[in-house]
């Protein structure tokens, strides 16, 4: 069945270093993927998305690019602030598939002064 | 945009009793769902409520231990019937709206 693998967490970083936060997949037919973003004590919120190989999603500093080669959809920051630490959720949708998202197991990140 | 709220927020309850929790949205939405996060675990489907029919749910899950009412395009709820400590988990309601998936805050129940 289809799966999404994301690094544990939680990831502690100083602000302004470099993030990444690393995803794959597994799915049989042909998935769009996501990142969600859970700040503490809200819902989950798109983050960005990609709808097929070789998208790069962009969103708020944030970026991931659909690999399919790879099967990896790995977010990365340049330059992360505190305002950034939240719970971070990789997943897929495969189209046709009733819009059902599989997600991963979510990594916090920790953003630190 | 769609807004999502849930109640309750969160609640502890007794093992064999059953809890509602409701989901809202601010507009009329195409397609809604019931999640659950377990602990230290990644959000799993529970079904997709219908509006005017019955939910379908995933395997795994079961019309008797979670049942699901639409009755109309912005409101949905889930009961936990007959709880054990294993329903322990967050719920989350999520809907489909302006091409774009959802989230409602949650609701953290605890069973003890």
């Amino acid at each position: 069945g289809d799966s999404v693998t994301q690094m544990e967490g939680p990831v502690t970083l100083s602000e302004e270093a470099f993030l990444t936060i690393n995803c794959t997949y597994t799915a049989t037919g042909y998935p769009s993927l996501f990142w969600y973003v859970q700040y503490p004590g809200e819902g989950l919120q798109l983050l960005l998305k990609a709808t097929k190989a070789d998208d790069k999603g962009s969103n708020k500093g944030f970026e991931a690019t659909y690999r399919k080669e790879t099967t990896s959809f790995h977010l990365e920051k340049g330059s992360v602030q505190v305002s950034d630490s939240a719970v971070y959720f990789c997943a897929l949708g495969i189209t046709g598939g009733g819009n059902k998202l599989t997600f991963g197991t979510g990594t916090q990140l920790k953003v630190e002064l | 945009s769609a807004v999502i709220s849930q109640k309750p927020s969160r609640d502890i309850c007794q093992r064999g009793t059953s809890l509602t929790i409701q989901c809202q949205v601010d507009s009329q939405v195409t397609m809604m769902f019931w999640y659950r996060q377990q602990p230290g675990q990644s959000l799993t489907l529970i079904a997709t409520a219908n509006q005017g029919s019955e939910a379908t749910y995933e395997s795994g899950f079961v019309i008797d231990k979670f049942p699901i009412s639409r009755p109309n395009l912005t409101f949905s709820t889930l009961t936990v019937s007959n709880m054990s400590p294993e329903d322990s988990s967050i719920y989350l309601c999520s809907a489909i709206g302006h091409y774009e998936q959802y989230f409602g805050p949650g609701t953290r129940l605890t069973v003890t």
